[in-house]
């Protein structure tokens, strides 16, 4: 089992639309999680971080953790074509400041 | 803020050459910095982790000798790839994390390494 998984899709979704991205991890004890976007042929950005259990809003993104089911998600609203692109859920354990990456979940938001 | 650059964004060599790859935290001093490949539609692999000051560590599997890491400051660490090969072309990523902003990594745009 992966320490950190992503559906790879592609996740196609109508312009305006929400796009859903789940993320399941394997250790219990993570503490932190972020969500990166990465386009083609360039480095990931941090778009989120979530460190407690619930729903966190950041304009048009919403991540939500559940650390009892130990998965984490990405809500997008209104997609937009400029939001096509590879999303990473990343996870940090309790000792360290490592990230663990999923393998990403690549989104096409059709106009 | 949390701006990180990285030099050169894009280098070709020679088999048998060694390439040096800088990353620098503009805005904010980074305690510690991390190195990751990147291959063709494939998540990042973290390579190793250096602290300012000390010794970096590898990740299982990266050869250390090959690998040169150094990160002689706050806000500069470089990996050195050394007698590179064709097999060593790939995405190289940097990221920067300073203390006290609750571990987020900020990325720098990457160097694509590609050996002839």
């Amino acid at each position: 089992q992966k320490e950190v998984e992503q559906n790879s899709g592609p996740l196609s979704v109508p312009e305006g639309a929400i796009a859903s991205l789940n993320c399941t991890y394997s250790d219990r004890v993570s503490q932190s999680f972020f969500w990166y976007r990465q386009y083609s042929g360039k480095s990931p950005e941090l778009i989120m971080s979530i460190y407690s259990n619930g729903d966190k809003e950041d304009g048009r993104f919403t991540a939500q953790l559940n650390k009892a089911s130990q998965y984490v998600s990405l809500l997008i609203r209104d997609s937009q074509p400029s939001d096509s692109a590879t999303y990473l859920c990343a996870v940090r354990k309790a000792a360290g400041n490592k990230l663990t990456f999923g393998g990403g979940t690549r989104v096409l938001v059709k106009p | 803020g949390a701006v990180v650059s990285q030099h050169p964004s894009r280098v070709i060599c020679k088999s048998g050459t060694s390439v040096k790859i800088e990353c620098r935290s503009l805005d904010f001093q980074a305690t510690t910095m991390f190195w990751y490949r990147q291959f063709p539609k494939k998540s990042l692999m973290l390579m190793a982790t250096s602290n300012e000051g000390s010794k970096a560590t590898y990740e299982q599997g990266v050869e250390k000798d090959k690998f040169l890491i150094n990160h002689a400051s706050l806000t500069l660490s470089t990996l050195t790839v050394t007698s590179a090969h064709p097999e060593d072309s790939s995405f190289y990523i940097c990221s920067a994390s300073e203390s006290g902003r609750s571990y987020e990594q900020y990325f720098g745009p990457g160097t694509r390494l590609t050996v002839t």
